[in-house]
């Protein structure tokens, strides 16, 4: 299984409302990432977890809140959002080399994005 | 920090060969992929180097120049479905606390034309 499965695939919610985004691997991958991709741009790092550890924040407001609930599950928690918001969200997974100084080939799986709608 | 760049788009025929340069400046390098995403679809992984040479992997390889901070995808026999956003992304030196920071380049619009 190399899949990586986001929930919802489509996401429309106010500027007061609360979701939350979901993403499941079973790869046994203990780094997993959110990004955000806007239309015809790459896509941009927000979080990185590993080891269900929050590693990596790139200065992401705090109306986004991560979280690493266990090893196959990461979550995306929305409140107050604004219409700039809207774009496509990525979640992805890749092994972890831990401490190692020489990195393999760890390469991302993406999952097939939620596209959220901040009206 | 990283700045990497791309070519915006390329156009190219049906069974041709196509060159996808990436050249990039950053502060850490620990190695650097090629995905391909398609108008929509997630980013599907192509390719990895982290040492200077070509890697070849079917129709696809890449090539990497770390003292030139340059890399390049090939991409032979070229087909209709090819017809996607190429991303070239680089990876930091080692997280202090754990998983990889992968940054992307601007990503080139390939377009395949008869």
């Amino acid at each position: 299984d190399t899949e990586v499965t986001q929930t919802p695939k489509h996401l429309v919610m106010g500027m007061t409302n609360k979701k939350s985004l979901k993403c499941e691997q079973h790869m046994g991958h203990r780094a997993m990432y959110w990004y955000k991709q806007k239309a015809k741009k790459p896509p941009e790092l927000m979080f990185v977890y590993s080891y269900e550890k929050l590693s990596i924040n790139e200065s992401v407001p705090s109306r986004f809140s991560p979280e690493c609930p266990n090893s196959s599950l990461l979550n995306l928690h929305l409140h107050a959002l604004q219409p700039e918001d809207s774009a496509l969200y990525l979640c992805a997974s890749s092994q972890d080399t831990g401490t190692a100084t020489y990195f393999p080939n760890t390469e991302a799986f993406f999952g097939q994005g939620t596209r959220l709608t901040v009206v | 920090g990283q700045n990497i760049d791309q070519p915006t788009e390329m156009t190219a025929t049906e069974g041709a060969i196509v060159q996808i340069n990436c050249t990039y400046q950053t502060s850490g390098f620990n190695g650097l992929f090629w995905y391909q995403q398609h108008a929509g679809e997630a980013p599907t992984f192509l390719s990895y180097n982290v040492l200077d040479g070509l890697e070849e992997k079917g129709r696809f390889s890449s090539f990497l120049s770390r003292s030139k901070g340059y890399s390049y995808l090939l991409l032979k026999e070229l087909q209709m479905k090819d017809s996607a956003s190429y991303l070239c992304a680089v990876r930091d030196r080692k997280v202090t606390g754990g998983g990889n920071k992968l940054t992307f380049g601007t990503g080139t619009q390939l377009k395949v034309e008869l």
